[in-house]
């Protein structure tokens, strides 16, 4: 079946660097792919859309200067969290679609971000 | 706005029963429905997808049934075995009811299933 690598797993950063989550396609294009954020025994919250050669769209109540989202290419998008701060701290997960149509949406395998 | 509820928010079992975990969305006006799975830390693993026009779908011992017009949907896990302890969730398209890919989750499941 389909699958979407994510990387990095885990990362550990002291306050106010910047960290980059890479979200990639691997056997499909998507020309759209999502970015969720989820808090501890809480479900997901759709951050922002990705799409392939134009600006995200970002979720009311998300800042677009601290989430910047890059997606260059057809397999490939990335989330970079900017001066991160503790509060910032969760799990970030991307989704993508197949650009086929196919209904079924493939998740990565999340990016647990600790913020020091 | 579209609401996703789970009942319960976890459930301890064992090993072989029979389960079923619910879920309820506010606005019926959904294009599908979709199970997933997640496990501690982990990314999601997509169970079972029905679409609208559908009442129930199968795969194994997972069987997921659609009430739209009640906005309800049921996961049943038969003969429930230690390897499904995992989160649970559900999720419908966001806006519009369409499936352009904006989920909606719940709150998740939390099973628990002992030897």
């Amino acid at each position: 079946g389909a699958v979407v690598s994510q990387h990095p797993s885990r990362v550990i950063c002291k306050s106010g660097t910047s960290v980059k989550i890479e979200c990639r396609s691997l056997d499909f294009q998507a020309t759209t792919m999502f970015w969720y954020r989820q808090f501890p025994k809480k479900s997901l919250m759709l951050m922002a859309t990705s799409n392939e050669g134009s600006k995200a769209t970002y979720e009311q109540g998300v800042e677009k200067d601290k989430f910047l989202i890059n997606h260059a290419s057809l397999t490939l998008s990335t989330l970079t969290v900017t001066s991160a701060h503790p509060e910032d701290s969760s799990f970030y997960i991307c989704s993508a679609r197949d650009s086929r149509g196919v209904e079924k949406l493939f998740f990565g395998s999340g990016t647990q971000l600790s913020v020091l | 706005k579209q609401e996703v509820t789970q009942i319960p928010a976890a459930l301890s079992v064992p090993e072989g029963e029979n389960l079923v975990l619910n879920c309820s969305f506010t606005d019926s006006a959904i294009y599908n429905l979709q199970w997933f799975r997640q496990d501690p830390g982990k990314g999601l693993t997509s169970l079972l997808l029905i679409q609208s026009s559908q009442r129930e779908q199968t795969s194994g011992r997972l069987n997921a049934s659609l009430d739209k017009s009640s906005g309800r949907s049921t996961l049943y896990i038969a003969a429930s075995q230690p390897g499904d302890s995992a989160t649970y969730l559900c999720a419908v398209p966001t806006a519009g009811g369409t499936s352009y890919g904006k989920l909606t989750f719940g709150q998740g499941t939390i099973l628990t299933v002992h030897p």
